[in-house]
């Protein structure tokens, strides 16, 4: 079955200082990776996924992530932390290929 | 254009009674999914309806649970005898195909059941 793990249900930064959120996935097979995000008393909204064409994918808003299968990691990065980027953000897997399996979620602080 | 719509926004009810929650989709989108949020078991698939096909139910948590898709289109999660532990937020997401790596979920603002 494939699932992800989320390392750390809190992560918090300063603005303009770089993010990382940490993703590990289990899988016997390719993985079908997404990163979503949800803000407060927002809906969720996909930032990006990854379709094996690339291991770098770049998403919305400056975020990116790198697969990388010896790792069996899914990270995901953005260079400079902005205060509008504080919310929660979900790594996910999708066995099947059709209903999305999440993560526990990682929630984003930024101060200023 | 609108996006998922989804109806009550918040629903408090007593133990025992049965709710309906209703998800408009967007216009076109074939696939439609039910998930829920709830702070013990995070974010969780229900169900997922495409097309003419059989619903895929397998994340239905017991018989308590059904849901419905109506013409293709607007659905609804029907919860029986609710019980303390269905407090959680109902998400419904649609799609324009069922493939997720293809077609992008776009998720409503959910539904917030409190059982009492």
């Amino acid at each position: 079955a494939q699932s992800v793990t989320q390392l750390d249900s809190h992560v918090s930064v300063s603005e303009g200082t770089p993010v990382l959120l940490r993703c590990n996935y289990s899988s016997s097979y390719s993985p079908s990776l997404f990163w979503y995000v949800q803000h407060p008393n927002k809906g969720l909204q996909l930032l990006l996924k990854y379709t094996s064409a690339a291991t770098l994918v770049k998403g919305i808003n400056g975020f990116e992530a790198e697969f990388k299968k010896s790792e069996t990691s899914f990270h995901l990065t953005k260079p400079s932390a902005h205060m509008s980027d504080a919310a929660e953000y979900f790594c996910v897997v999708t066995p099947g290929f059709q209903k999305l399996v999440f993560g526990t979620g990682t929630r984003l602080l930024v101060s200023p | 254009g609108a996006g998922v719509s989804q109806s009550p926004s918040n629903k408090v009810t007593e133990k025992g009674k049965d709710v309906e929650l209703r998800c408009d989709p967007i216009s076109g989108h074939t696939a439609l999914y039910w998930y829920r949020q709830s702070l013990g078991q995070g974010l969780e698939f229900l169900i997922y309806f495409q097309g003419n096909s059989a619903p895929d139910k397998s994340g239905l948590p017991s018989d308590r649970f059904s849901a419905e898709r109506t013409g293709g289109s607007v659905s609804t999660l029907t919860i029986q005898r609710t019980q303390q532990e269905d407090s959680a937020v109902y998400l419904c997401a649609s799609s324009l195909g069922g493939q997720a790596l293809t077609y992008e979920q776009y998720f409503g603002p959910g539904t917030r059941l409190t059982v009492t």
